[in-house]
């Protein structure tokens, strides 16, 4: 298995513009996670999935962030509008049903001017 | 879950065994300890977890003490690759592999040539 996918690598946009990151999990996954790091704050869940329903959104920053997963084998979070304050590495990581290891993706650094 | 204390740094020199501590004194009888570790500009990647018996896989050791509130990542014969941040993880298991993982901000461990 290729193991979590994440594209693109690197986003530089500026502010005020859409940004969508997309991730692809590893194939049988169930669970599905993005993770925000920024030297400030380290790293933070942003959301979760279960069989491609949110399960747990609260680490959402705010209404500018939404995430889907119309299927089980992509996910995008988007941001709109973007802020600088979003710049940061977003990780996407997966995991079966039973095991708790998480299996984490390369991530996406964005960048917001 | 329970909150872990680690160290901030720590340096080791290349070859020898590696072992970083993590302290969990308020750990529940059924969270598990994980640790993670994260290369430089890379995902964080699973290493090892146990509940209260010594674990030992291909990457590491994990020793937790007999009262669980504190536990050691060896890390046998280091190699400059090794050098990365190290997270102790305390979290229950529900049996189904929800819930994000919290991250501290770990143990910075460097092996020096």
């Amino acid at each position: 298995d290729a193991g979590v996918i994440q594209s693109p690598r690197h986003e530089v946009t500026e502010m005020g513009q859409e940004v969508t990151l997309r991730c692809k999990p590893i194939s049988g996954h169930d669970y599905l996670f993005w993770y925000r790091q920024t030297m400030m704050r380290g790293l933070e869940l942003l959301i979760y999935f279960n069989n491609n329903v949110p399960i747990d959104d609260s680490g959402m920053p705010e209404d500018r962030f939404s995430a889907k997963m119309p299927n089980a084998s992509f996910s995008t979070l988007k941001i709109q509008p973007s802020e600088p304050r979003d710049s940061a590495v977003y990780f996407c990581a997966s995991t079966l049903r039973i095991t708790y290891e998480q299996y984490f993706g390369p991530g996406t650094r964005l960048t917001v001017t | 879950d329970a909150k872990t204390t680690q160290p901030t740094s720590m340096d080791c020199a290349e070859g020898r065994a590696a072992n970083l501590p993590c302290n969990h004194s308020t750990i529940s009888g059924n969270e598990y300890v994980y640790w993670y570790r994260q290369i430089h500009s890379q995902g964080p990647q699973y290493i090892i977890h146990g509940l209260k018996n010594n674990e030992t896989n291909e990457m590491a050791s994990l020793i937790i003490t007999e009262d669980r509130k504190s536990s050691t990542l060896i890390l046998p014969h280091a190699t400059l690759r090794d050098t990365a941040v190290y997270y102790c993880i305390v979290r229950g298991y529900s049996g189904g592999g929800a819930d994000g993982l919290t991250f501290g901000k770990g143990t910075h461990l460097i092996i020096q040539p």
